[in-house]
């Protein structure tokens, strides 16, 4: 079965630094892009990056390009979404997909309050 | 960034009963090579997305068809034929063509 399991939901203070995960099971990891999408409390989807695992080449969206880092270990397959230093307005369910979205991990919630 | 525009944000609809919900792009979703990468989603309450429709009109495995995909260029429709309970949630349209992908507003489907 195909599959993309995310690490658990995290809590973090301001300024803090954070990496979650998104790890792929079932198929070639390195044959599919792995994208990261935000979810605000209570908002839409919107598309932060995204990253092809064979070769690490990554492409962000300007909106969050500078925020994120997006990165990638092919040999235990597995997609990184990271922040060095998180704010208030981070908080938010962040969801990995495969490639075109046609599988999503089950979703990392992160809150940032002091 | 292309903006995509769903109507409406809210359709609360009988079971049974057909539901249409219209996205509309502001710009051609026609790719270079010829595929309209035009698709759409489901979230149901507490649940990821889940892919239904790619490609404009191709129903991913697993999903009833009572669910279709139409359109072309700018603009395109979602379908239920007849809406079902676990029809329930936020249906989002999403464009793959142009860098960064994009997603609509969302249309939550409530019953009445």
């Amino acid at each position: 079965e195909v599959q993309l399991v995310q690490s658990g939901a995290e809590v973090k203070k301001p300024g803090e630094s954070l990496r979650i995960s998104c790890k792929g099971s079932g198929y070639s990891f390195t044959s599919y892009w792995i994208s990261w999408v935000r979810q605000m409390p209570g908002k839409g989807l919107e598309w932060m990056g995204r990253i092809d695992p064979s070769d690490s080449y990554t492409n962000y969206s300007p909106s969050f390009q500078g925020h994120v880092t997006i990165s990638a270990d092919k040999s235990i397959s597995t997609a990184y979404l990271q922040w060095s230093s998180l704010k208030a307005s981070d908080t938010a369910m962040y969801y990995c997909a495969r490639a075109a979205a046609d599988v999503w991990g089950q979703g990392t919630t992160v809150t940032v309050s002091s | 960034d292309v903006v995509m525009t769903q109507s409406p944000l809210s359709l609360p609809v009988t079971l049974g009963q057909p539901a249409s919900i219209s996205c509309r792009s502001s710009q051609s979703l026609v790719y270079s090579d010829g595929n309209t990468y035009l698709n759409w989603f489901q979230q149901r309450p507490g649940q990821s997305p889940r892919r239904l429709i790619y490609k404009v009109s191709n129903r991913d495995s697993g999903v009833p068809d009572r669910f279709s995909g139409s359109g072309s260029g700018t603009d395109f429709t979602l379908k239920i034929s007849r809406v079902e309970a676990e029809d329930v949630g936020v249906y989002y349209c999403m464009q793959g063509t142009h860098w960064p992908w994009t997603f609509g507003q969302g249309t939550k489907v409530e019953i009445k």
